[in-house]
């Protein structure tokens, strides 16, 4: 179990567009930075977004990522077979003084 | 170009202690926090411990704390973290990180605790 909610999956066609939602609370989202991560199989994880919705220099622009209140969302467009990735959101927790993940999204282009 | 390289991983016993460390290269290893972050077998992620720039302040999580360790060593670019009372709950890969929340990760080290 994870302070933060992911759906244990998403799905849809090349070329459609996915969202990931991750649900927390104010001790988390609510009063600190979101972060996203993208761990394609076997791999270690790269982190796609920070502070909430800015891009790496190689986060391509099909990755946008957002947050109102206690929740936040990763959005992919134009889904690519090689989007095909467990993703992974993070921030801190204030009340644990920890960094806490959910517990993952799996992403499948159908 | 950033790079941080685990090692130290091993097959270890109920019971045992294993020192992973994180070498680090091409930034400026002093002014940011380090972290590690573990994997468990088909598993998600799981943040485990960071470290600020002169390593005065640490954080765990609950599940290791009094059993794991993390310091580091500026002068040498590199972190430590020193993992006693093992349990077979610790199998994982366990990753070194840059920052707290991660821009630049190694590519882990397998930790298997079993008899």
């Amino acid at each position: 179990q994870s302070v933060l909610t992911q759906p244990p999956s998403v799905s849809a066609a090349p070329g459609q567009k996915v969202t990931i939602s991750c649900s927390g609370s104010t001790s988390n989202i609510g009063n600190n930075a979101v972060s996203w991560y993208q761990q394609l199989p076997g791999t270690a994880p790269k982190l796609l977004i920070y502070e909430n919705n800015k891009g790496l220099s190689g986060t391509p622009d099909r990755f946008s990522g957002s947050k109102s209140g206690t929740s936040a969302t990763l959005g992919i467009t134009g889904l690519q077979t090689g989007d095909e990735a467990d993703y992974y959101c993070g921030t801190w927790d204030s009340s644990l003084s920890a960094y806490v993940f959910g517990i993952g999204t799996k992403v499948t282009v159908l | 170009e950033v790079q941080l390289v685990e090692s130290g991983g091993g097959l270890v016993q109920p019971g045992g202690s294993l020192r992973l460390s994180c070498a680090a290269s091409g930034f400026s290893f002093s002014i940011y926090w380090m972290s590690w972050v573990r994997q468990a077998p088909g598993k998600g992620l799981e943040w485990v411990a960071n470290i600020n720039k002169d390593g005065s302040v640490k954080y765990y999580v609950d599940s290791v704390k009094g059993r794991f360790a993390i310091y580091r060593d500026n002068s040498k670019n590199s972190v430590v973290l020193q993992m006693d009372s093992l349990r077979a709950e610790d199998t994982a890969v366990y990753y070194c990180a840059r920052r707290t929340n991660g821009d630049y990760w190694g590519r882990g080290t397998l930790v298997t605790v079993s008899s």
